[in-house]
């Protein structure tokens, strides 16, 4: 496509509860990052992907986070248990072989309530 | 650890006045240093790049931000704001060898008055 594409833009869940954060990279772009960003902070790194890989997910803040990226295209994040913390927009930026200067999606506005 | 320090959460400033944004980064190695800037409820579009290339870059809608090693600081300026400017304003790094992740700074509101 001709940018980033994350779905759903908001979603609205209950703690506890499995969500699912899905990312569209643009075409072509091998590297794929996941951010959150938290009511008036900048973005946290998440987890990087280098193609199919995860090739660093120093920044998931615990077990409950996860990401996959199977074929090397989309990208799904998944949060399980959610809690009230995990409340935030989740970012999600793709580039060419990890070039700096990647293209934003509009992000995914998680609640949980 | 690599940090970003945006210099106030939030500048006003009038209509064709001087716009500067406050950046320093804390690294023994110059990273490579990015400026995004947020609308609402809007992704981050960027805005320019520095990578050891020139030290004075510029970046769309009349942006320019100047890199000072010696200052540790890559300060966005503009000479005169437009309405259209007021945004959220992030500065970032990537410190090298990382994959291209990037380190923001918390952000700088930026509002601009008639």
């Amino acid at each position: 496509g001709a940018g980033v594409s994350q779905t759903p833009s908001n979603k609205v869940t209950e703690k506890g509860k499995y969500v699912e954060l899905r990312c569209d990279p643009i075409s072509g772009h091998t590297a794929l990052y996941w951010y959150r960003q938290s009511l008036g902070q900048g973005p946290e790194f998440l987890i990087y992907f280098q193609g199919t890989g995860a090739a660093d997910d120093s920044g998931l803040p615990n077990d409950r986070f996860f990401a996959v990226r199977p074929e090397g295209s989309v990208s799904t994040l998944k949060i399980q248990r959610t809690e009230r913390g995990d409340s935030a927009v989740y970012l999600c930026a793709s580039s060419f072989q990890g070039s700096n200067g990647y293209t934003f999606g509009s992000g995914t506005r998680l609640t949980v309530v | 650890a690599q940090s970003v320090t945006q210099l106030g959460s939030h500048v006003s400033v009038s209509e064709g006045a001087l716009v500067l944004l406050r950046c320093n980064y804390s690294s023994s190695v110059p990273p490579y240093l990015f400026w995004y800037v947020q609308y609402p409820n809007q992704g981050l579009q960027l805005l320019l790049k520095y990578t050891s290339a020139a030290t004075l870059v510029k970046g769309i809608n009349g942006f320019e931000a100047e890199f000072k090693k010696s200052e540790t600081s890559f300060h966005l300026t503009k000479p005169s704001a437009h309405m259209s400017d007021a945004a959220e304003y992030f500065c970032a790094a990537a410190p090298g060898n990382q994959g291209g992740k990037l380190i923001f700074g918390q952000g700088t509101e930026l509002s601009v008055k008639p």
